[in-house]
């Protein structure tokens, strides 16, 4: 079975250029994640779906930030402009749902690295 | 606000010796527990789980240790070995704090010398 793909694995843009990731979860996974691993620290969520429906997007930063899961498969998350910040590994990881919430393992992909100069 | 913390950033062992990795936390509403395993230029993995109405879990050489009146958490790895060398994450979530999210520590690097 795959496991999460993502790409690019890595990207180097200029400031206040725009940049997006692209992640394709496993095969009937419904939850789907974008997570942000800043250098040296754990990995924060950015935003949650459940199949098309972004459930958990309150630690997205909406003003230059956005993502898309059309048709509830394969998501994008977009960042624009970018700034120096935003330098970090982006992490996709999918999920399905067994019934608690604890019960979801979460797959992750290789993640993407960002470095905005 | 750092709900969950890995104080020790690196740890170092001799193979066949134990590892033990902690995680402290502070919400006292989170009610369920994982370790992640992450070698370079790969995504974490997951290793083992438990919850809160458990002290402790076990599977083979992996036992995570809950200790919820001092929101304490630990894994145990014995006998360590060489392909155990990867940093380590604790998270941690329960259905009261924001239902599925993980919230992660900052890992720890564990080095398994041969």
């Amino acid at each position: 079975e795959a496991g999460v793909v993502q790409s690019p694995r890595y990207k180097i843009i200029e400031k206040k250029q725009p940049v997006a990731f692209w992640c394709n979860p496993i095969s009937g996974h419904n939850t789907l994640y974008w997570y942000r691993q800043n250098l040296g620290q754990g990995p924060e969520l950015l935003i949650r779906y459940e199949n098309e429906e972004a459930v958990d997007d309150s630690q997205l930063p909406k003003d230059r930030f956005s993502a898309e899961r059309l048709k509830g498969v394969d998501s994008t998350l977009k960042i624009q402009p970018a700034e120096l910040g935003d330098s970090a590994v982006y992490l996709c990881a999918s999920s399905s749902r067994k019934g608690v919430w604890y019960q979801e393992t979460q797959y992750f992909g290789p993640g993407t690295r960002l470095l905005v100069l | 606000d750092q709900q969950v913390k890995q104080n020790s950033p690196s740890l170092s062992v001799q193979e066949g010796r134990i590892s033990i990795l902690n995680c402290d936390y502070t919400n006292s509403m989170f009610d369920y527990f994982l370790w992640y395993k992450k070698y370079p230029a790969e995504g974490p993995t997951f290793l083992i789980s438990i919850s809160s109405i458990k002290d402790k879990n076990e599977d083979g050489r992996f036992t995570v240790f809950l200790n919820k009146s001092a929101k304490h958490l630990s894994l145990h790895i014995v006998p360590s070995q060489p392909g155990d060398s990867a940093v380590y994450f604790c998270a941690a979530g329960g259905e009261e704090t924001s239902g599925s999210r993980l919230t992660f520590g900052e890992g720890t690097q564990l080095t398994v010398n041969p």
